[in-house]
């Protein structure tokens, strides 16, 4: 089993900017997945990457994943306050890390 | 409405006794999943079940108790022995668990917040 270990654990960005996060694994996986957590709630689940690709788009996500390097990058491109949350990734397991906190301000 | 509740959202309990935290979903989902968060932490994986009538250890199962006699249900107790109990606990279901570097996409549930008095 394994975790992901996210990166940078906390970013603090205005409303606008791009937003990227990492991840980090040990093992090698099938599958990487991202999800979100607004204060006090579940997560949610954001997108799914498998081994076989190399980038995914889902609207404002754009989620990147090098499997040789064994990462994977998000990116929240125009930001709005609305995307202050935490964000986990989850390579390959059920496994979550700590997270990135992200605040975005108005 | 398909989904997975949790019930209560808010509990407390005293020291010493024990405490049963429901989980039930309504997806058709083989798998479920407890989680323990504590503030400013991430998910650390307490129990999970990947079939009726089974479940496994996750990371910090110690302190707690699980069963699964029904599909949709998979209640979480929280005993005496659990030394600190307070934390934000979160259920999760999916499809399956998957397995070899590959699992599928989680469903959470709203989480219960127990804080011991």
């Amino acid at each position: 089993s394994q975790q992901g270990e996210e990166d940078p654990q906390a970013l603090s960005i205005q409303e606008g900017e791009n937003a990227t996060m990492n991840c980090s694994y040990k093992t090698s996986i099938n599958n990487l997945q991202w999800y979100r957590q607004n204060s006090g709630r579940g997560l949610v689940h954001l997108i799914l990457i498998r081994s076989n690709e190399r980038e995914k788009h889902s609207g404002r996500l754009r989620v990147t994943l090098d499997t040789s390097k064994k990462s994977s990058s998000l990116l929240i491109t125009a930001s709005r306050a609305a995307d202050t949350a935490s964000y986990f990734c989850a390579p390959g397991d059920m496994r979550f890390g700590a997270g990135t906190r992200l605040t975005v301000k108005p | 409405d398909g989904g997975i509740t949790q019930s209560p959202k808010y509990l407390f309990r005293k020291e010493g006794q024990n405490v049963t935290l429901s989980c039930e979903q309504n997806l058709n989902h083989d798998a479920m999943y407890w989680y323990r968060q504590d503030p400013g932490q991430g998910l650390r994986l307490i129990y999970y079940s990947q079939i009726v009538n089974d479940f496994q250890k996750g990371d910090i199962a110690e302190g707690y108790s699980v069963s699964r006699e029904k599909k949709e249900s998979f209640p979480l107790t929280v005993t005496s022995a659990q030394k600190n109990p307070t934390a934000f606990y979160l259920c999760a279901s999916s499809i399956s668990s998957g397995k070899g570097g590959s699992y599928n996409e989680q469903f959470f549930g709203p989480g219960t917040r127990l804080t011991v008095l």
